[in-house]
């Protein structure tokens, strides 16, 4: 157990629809991150919140939002969705801001469009 | 923009020998280089890093070498064990304000028994 949980492990949905995917930080961690791994794809960056306030944003598109709630855990909502989306989100922590240090990933969560 | 490659999509290796994972970079600005390790149905694990002020970083078996003028770094894993056998993602930062990571393709290890 890494320490940062993610909800739910598995999710099957159609296209059109809406889902939330929910991360909670390593107990003292400010830091979240997102990232989407595709199929044969590396893990790319989506957006990273630091102590409720957004850090810095990858390749996130405009159907995806997120959120740092004041008990520090995130959640990622991807709205309309298409048969590209289906793909790992992965969520992790870290307890700075900044600096690339190694960050504690969470076991993701495997999204299905269908 | 693939701005970290890992050209090796996979490397098979035998039990007791040195394993070798390579990857290049492209942005001269990133300033920390990490390996990760990941097995099936678990989420990547930190495996080593690197400072672009060092040229070599060792822990116990693995060692991170970095050769900045050529963009490239590779990480050794001797002796290889089959609990090895995963996929390496390496990741590079830039020095700045965010804890951001850019990620190779990764490089699926098999070592056989």
């Amino acid at each position: 157990d890494s320490g940062v949980t993610q909800t739910p492990k598995h999710l099957i949905t159609a296209t059109g629809q809406r889902v939330t995917l929910r991360c909670s930080p390593r107990s003292g961690d400010l830091s979240v991150y997102w990232y989407q791994q595709s199929l044969d794809q590396g893990l790319q960056f989506l957006i990273q919140y630091y102590n409720g306030e957004e850090r810095a944003k990858g390749n996130i598109l405009e159907r995806f939002s997120a959120q740092q709630f004041p008990d520090l855990h995130s959640e990622l909502n991807l709205s309309s969705l298409e048969l590209g989306d289906s793909a790992l989100y992965f969520c992790a922590s870290s307890a700075a801001g900044t600096g690339g240090w190694g960050y504690t990933f969470g076991s993701g969560t495997r999204l299905t469009v269908v | 923009d693939q701005q970290v490659k890992q050209n090796s999509p996979s490397l098979s290796v035998q039990e007791g020998r040195i394993s070798i994972l390579n990857c290049d970079y492209t942005n001269s600005m990133f300033d920390y280089f990490l390996w990760y390790k990941k097995y099936p149905a678990e989420g990547p694990t930190f495996l080593i890093s690197i400072s672009s002020i060092k040229d070599k970083n060792e822990d116990g078996r693995f060692t991170v070498f970095l050769n900045k003028s050529a963009k490239h770094l590779s990480l050794h894993i001797v002796p290889s064990q089959p609990g090895d056998s995963a996929v390496y993602f390496c990741a590079a930062s830039a020095a700045g304000n965010t804890g951001k990571l850019i990620f190779g393709q990764g490089t699926t290890l098999q070592v056989k028994p």
